[in-house]
């Protein structure tokens, strides 16, 4: 079974740029999650979709944040405009059970310069 | 507050001994997750094992062990016979309430592996 696949795996941008993380979670699983870690800080819940529908948005830490998940399948997180403070790396990771079984991506690192 | 503290920024184990890594939580929610998850220098987050709030046995997973103690609200990841492929960053997490799928994450702790 492929796991969580996330790309780029790496991205650099200009603040003012405009960036776009995707996410493949594991085939069948409903729910999917975005994470991200600022350096030095723990790892933070931005969002949860279960199939289209977001769930719990509540970590999204503003209106620059964009994310969809258009037919239940990949979803994407886009960021507009980047600014300084967004640097991190962003995990995304998905589960059938939202109990548990959450599995994880290997996530990007996002560097805005 | 924090809803999921470990003390331990950094730690050393020598190879083939057992190590435990701490890790308490806070929460008045009867249903809870618990879980740890290790990270690599590769990055990607592994998950290790998973420890429910109404489990009457302490969670096992090969050379994984998980001492809970819910009075204490401790959730002590303890890895048996270290291996040299054990070091990375372990992390702490825990779902709270039964509706939700949101993680709550520790800060880590640093596992170094001696040989």
């Amino acid at each position: 079974e492929a796991g969580v696949t996330q790309f780029p795996s790496h991205s650099v941008i200009e603040k003012g740029q405009t960036v776009t993380l995707r996410c493949d979670p594991i085939s069948g699983h409903d729910n999917l999650y975005w994470y991200r870690r600022v350096m030095g800080k723990e790892i933070k819940f931005l969002l949860h979709f279960v199939k289209e529908s977001k769930q719990d948005e509540s970590g999204m830490p503003n209106n620059r944040f964009l994310a969809e998940r258009t037919g239940g399948t990949y979803s994407t997180l886009k960021v507009q405009p980047a600014e300084l403070e967004d640097s991190g790396v962003y995990f995304c990771a998905s589960s059938q059970d939202r109990r548990r079984g959450y599995t994880f991506g290997s996530g990007t690192r996002l560097t805005v310069v | 507050a924090q809803k999921i503290t470990q003390t331990q920024p950094g730690m050393f184990v020598q190879e083939k001994e057992a190590v435990t890594l701490d890790c308490t939580y806070d929460t008045s929610d009867p249903s809870y997750g618990l879980f740890w998850y290790k990270q690599p220098s590769s990055g990607e987050m592994i998950f290790l094992i998973y420890q429910g709030s109404y489990d009457q046995q302490n969670a096992t997973e090969g050379r994984y062990s998980l001492n809970f103690q819910k009075a204490r609200k401790s959730a002590n990841l303890v890895i048996s016979a270290s291996q040299l492929g054990d070091s990375a960053m372990y992390f702490c997490a825990m779902r709270e309430g039964s509706n939700t799928g949101k993680l709550i994450f520790g800060q880590g702790t640093t596992l170094q592996v001696k040989p």
